[in-house]
């Protein structure tokens, strides 16, 4: 049972435009939520997050939205650049515990 | 200030082989995560500590055991490997929310 879902394994965007990546959750109890990236041969790293008490968090050309009657938060990134090539995995956490749960991934491509 | 280290960054191990990954982390974390990615799975959790003296199992734990050693190092076992364990293995502790991963060891078994 994924409990949380990365539909699009892949995303292909030119350089300059807006990137949108999209993950869907199935339990209502997550409370915090999370983006990573991840660069071949290097392990993820943190890069935005948002409460589930809110329903946007912004960071630079970061901005991650939540809709929590749809149970889906997105991760825009504008503009999107060369070095935005990566995978990004969404992750989200119950209040108190200690496990994240991890979508499968989407690979973004950015060409110039 | 190194973060996560993890080692050995690549195996290769024979059906039947037994090996320890390491992984140490500086930042004086009380939780810390043992996690393999597949090719469209994501990251799946093995083991994960809370903190020292305590394990408790993830995901996917069959087939391995961990031993929290001290606060900074937490080690995955393989004692019989099989070809199912071919994967990237990523170590990771924890601060609040946020998790911070090591580098990872690529894992072949033949």
């Amino acid at each position: 049972d994924q409990q949380v879902k990365q539909n699009s394994p892949s995303l292909s965007v030119q350089e300059g435009r807006i990137s949108i990546l999209n993950c869907d959750y199935t339990n209502s109890m997550f409370d915090y939520f999370l983006w990573y990236k991840k660069y071949p041969a290097e392990g993820p790293t943190f890069l935005i997050s948002i409460s589930s008490i809110k329903d946007k968090n912004e960071d630079g050309r970061f901005t991650v939205f939540l809709n929590k009657s749809a149970k889906h938060l997105s991760l825009h990134i504008v503009p999107s650049q060369p070095g935005d090539s990566a995978v990004y995995f969404c992750a989200a956490l119950f209040q108190g515990a200690q496990k994240l749960v991890f979508g499968q991934g989407t690979r973004l491509t950015i060409n110039p | 200030n190194a973060g996560v280290t993890q080692t050995p960054k690549f195996q290769v191990l024979k059906t039947g082989q037994s090996m320890t990954l390491q992984c140490a982390q500086d930042m004086n974390h009380n939780s810390m995560y043992w996690y393999r990615q597949d090719p469209g799975m994501g990251l799946r959790l093995i083991y994960y500590s809370a903190s020292e003296g305590t394990t408790d199992k993830g995901e996917v734990p069959n087939g391995y055991n961990v031993s929290r050693l001290n606060k900074r190092e937490f080690s995955l076992r393989l004692e019989s490997a099989a070809p199912s364990q071919t994967s990237v293995y990523f170590c990771a502790s924890r601060e609040h929310y946020e998790q911070y991963f090591g580098p990872g060891t690529r894992l072949t078994v033949t």
